[in-house]
């Protein structure tokens, strides 16, 4: 049963830390999307890769976020410095992009900025 | 930016009886739709999806109906049953992009 994972499930950090949000879309998937889900915002893109390649990060706040995928089994998304602002649950999924667009999700990350 | 809104943020139903969520979308160069269903501390799931070329796309129990018209879209659950409790979302794509609607959340009583 193939599934995205995402790491770490939980993350409580100090105003100003380094967080780092990982994940593993499903072996195959060619597009990895990040996303960010709050109460008052719903659910935002933030980034989103095809084939490794950044193909949109417009709703990233670029001076403190940042998304990677240093291989094809891992993106990194990392917020420096972190902000109570910040707190929310991020999402990872994974999708087949041009084949189909439907997107698997992972189990989120939640993360609180005191 | 654009919108995507849900007309009801609540919605109950009996155990068995049809259901219907609405979704409002904005932007007229949304070419493909889809419908996600989240429980309680779990991430979204896929139940559904639809491309503008079409006006109807039926699955296990539940259909999409799409209204290009008026930029309206429905899921409907048939049957429903007390595992279809949870928060519904729609989604429009319009480019590069996608939007997610606020949810709609659904109590079945048994």
């Amino acid at each position: 049963d193939a599934r995205v994972t995402q790491t770490p499930r939980h993350k409580v950090t100090e105003m100003g830390q380094e967080v780092t949000m990982r994940c593993q879309p499903i072996l195959g998937h060619n597009t990895v999307f990040w996303y960010r889900q709050t109460m008052m915002q719903g659910l935002e893109l933030l980034a989103y890769f095809r084939n490794r390649a950044p193909l949109d990060d417009s709703g990233m706040p670029k001076d403190r976020f940042s998304a990677e995928m240093p291989d094809a089994t891992l993106a990194t998304l990392k917020i420096q410095p972190s902000e109570p602002r910040d707190s929310a649950v991020y999402f990872c999924a994974s999708g087949l992009g041009l084949v189909r667009e439907t997107q698997y999700f992972g189990p989120g990350t939640r993360l609180l900025v005191l | 930016g654009e919108s995507v809104g849900l007309h009801l943020p609540t919605l109950s139903v009996q155990e068995g009886d049809n259901s219907i969520i609405n979704c409002a979308y904005s932007n007229s160069a949304s070419d493909y739709f889809i419908w996600y269903k989240q429980e309680s501390g779990k991430g979204p799931q896929f139940i559904i999806d639809i491309r503008s070329n079409m006006d109807k796309r039926q699955g296990q129990r539940v259909t999409v109906l799409l209204n290009k018209t008026v930029k309206h879209l429905s899921l409907q659950i048939a049957a429903t049953q007390p595992g279809d409790s949870a928060v519904y979302f729609c989604a429009e794509k319009a480019g590069n992009q996608f939007y997610f609607g606020t949810g709609t959340s659904l109590t079945v009583i048994p």
